[in-house]
């Protein structure tokens, strides 16, 4: 079974900051990672997907990297902004269930970006 | 890009009663939909995948008989919270997988916030 753990719970950095989420997950043999962002009472927005044969993707300020052999991913965000806040989740296939869209989502990282 | 969407966004219904809730992929055909559930300060749970043409597959712990899923067309997938519940509140997404791509892409929709009185 696929556990998905993300550290920190909670973030709060000023403006400008560079950061970075971790995430770890239990079981190596995934299809993918993927990272989302959650936004108060809304749906999902993906923001990278990486597939289990790259070691990172970039898109704009974030950039997230997998590291299969260890269980662990980081979402890096450069030179935050306030736009930033809202909760970043990762999340990785159900192995057991062979479909890489079967997700299991960590807990999610609150992250707040102060002005 | 792809979108899906959700309907109602947000419902409140009395104990008892049954709600149902539409997720539509708007511009591609979906042959697989997911349904996951949030509750509050708590991460997305799966709890059922639907397949177009074909019961659903639900998750160790999910009544099937309580959360009703019904995948009639490519385009929607309805799932039905039967005899609702205060502990059933909660906020329901669903995402939807498109038929052509294969791979792990999905889209999500909205949401739904449920809350039984």
């Amino acid at each position: 079974k696929q556990e998905v753990t993300q550290i920190p719970a909670a973030l709060s950095v000023p403006e400008g900051e560079n950061l970075v989420l971790n995430c770890s997950f239990t079981d190596s043999a995934i299809y993918n990672l993927q990272w989302f962002r959650q936004d108060p009472g809304k749906g999902l927005t993906s923001l990278l997907l990486i597939q289990s044969s790259q070691r990172e993707q970039t898109s704009g300020r974030l950039n997230a990297s997998l590291d299969k052999s260890s269980g662990r991913s980081t979402l890096y965000i450069a030179a935050s902004q306030p736009g930033d806040s809202a909760t970043y989740l990762c999340a990785a296939p159900k192995v057991s269930s062979g479909s890489a869209r079967q997700l299991t989502f960590g807990s999610g990282t609150q992250l707040t970006v102060l002005p | 890009g792809a979108v899906v969407s959700q309907h109602p966004s947000w419902v409140i219904c009395k104990s008892g009663t049954s709600v149902k809730i539409e997720c539509r992929s708007l511009d591609f055909q979906a042959t697989t939909m997911f349904w996951y559930r949030q509750f509050p300060k708590q991460s997305l749970m799966l709890m059922a995948t639907s397949n177009e043409g074909s019961k659903a597959t639900y998750e160790q712990g999910v009544e099937k008989d309580k959360f009703l899923i019904n995948h009639a067309s490519l385009t929607l997938s309805t799932l039905t919270v039967t005899s609702a519940h205060p502990e059933d509140s909660s906020f329901y997404i669903c995402s939807a997988s498109p038929l052509i791509a294969g791979g792990p892409q999905q889209f999500f929709g909205p949401g739904t916030r449920l809350t039984v009185l």
